[in-house]
């Protein structure tokens, strides 16, 4: 059982290229979550899906778009990269009583 | 929309008892739920609270009451690896999530 898994864990980015961060669970949750995490600051909701084909848009979305194309996947694009996105991203999944599992982070660095 | 305030620092003794207070603004309002960071760590769960009321966990509490808009984490026994960030996190009722800013607990021998 590897829980919630992120993939790649560091990346460094010129301003306007492009990646996806990948997202895996394997406990078969319905949610899951994406959040970005500055220093020295709390964690802001940037997408998230209740279902396989769902998704929504979180407090801070605008530069992300995501994809649910099957449900233990969770994908975060970043179609033009920009130096106010660098920061550590985590994903979670969560259960249906509100207990989030989360993945060890990417930590994205846009020069 | 939503916003939620703590302390930013809380410092206490190995062995004591702290709590860590949440007040929060929410829209909707479905939860609060409490998780513990290390640094250059993930967030761990640490309890939810759905209901106005007291939710024991081995060391950890959490009690909400609703009609103040207001949370608090207890922690008891605190031992050195306590020292970490708490943050508390409201839901609504569309599946959102939204953060505190954190406490930084530091536990001195």
């Amino acid at each position: 059982n590897a829980g919630v898994t992120q993939t790649p864990k560091f990346r460094v980015l010129k301003t306007g290229q492009s990646m996806t961060l990948l997202c895996a669970q394997d406990m078969n949750h319905e949610y899951m979550y994406w959040y970005r995490q500055d220093p020295g600051m709390g964690l802001r909701l940037i997408h998230y899906s209740v279902g396989e084909g769902t998704t929504a848009k979180g407090e801070v979305p605008d530069g992300y778009n995501v994809s649910r194309l099957k449900k233990q996947n969770f994908l975060l694009g970043l179609e033009s990269a920009a130096p106010s996105q660098t920061s550590v991203y985590f994903c979670a999944s969560r259960t249906s009583t509100d207990t989030q599992y989360f993945g060890p982070g990417t930590r994205l660095t846009v020069l | 929309g939503q916003s939620l305030e703590q302390p930013s620092e809380v410092t206490a003794v190995e062995g004591a008892i702290v709590q860590i207070n949440c007040t929060y603004q929410t829209s909707g309002f479905y939860g609060l739920s409490w998780y513990q960071q290390h640094d250059g760590g993930a967030p761990t769960f640490l309890s939810y609270n759905a209901l106005d009321g007291l939710e024991e966990t081995g060391r950890f509490s959490s009690f909400l009451s609703r009609s103040d808009s207001y949370g608090y984490l207890l922690l008891q026994e605190l031992q050195m690896k306590d020292s970490a960030s708490y943050f508390c996190a409201s839901r609504d009722y569309g599946q959102n999530f939204v953060f505190g800013p954190g406490t930084r607990l530091s536990v001195l021998p």
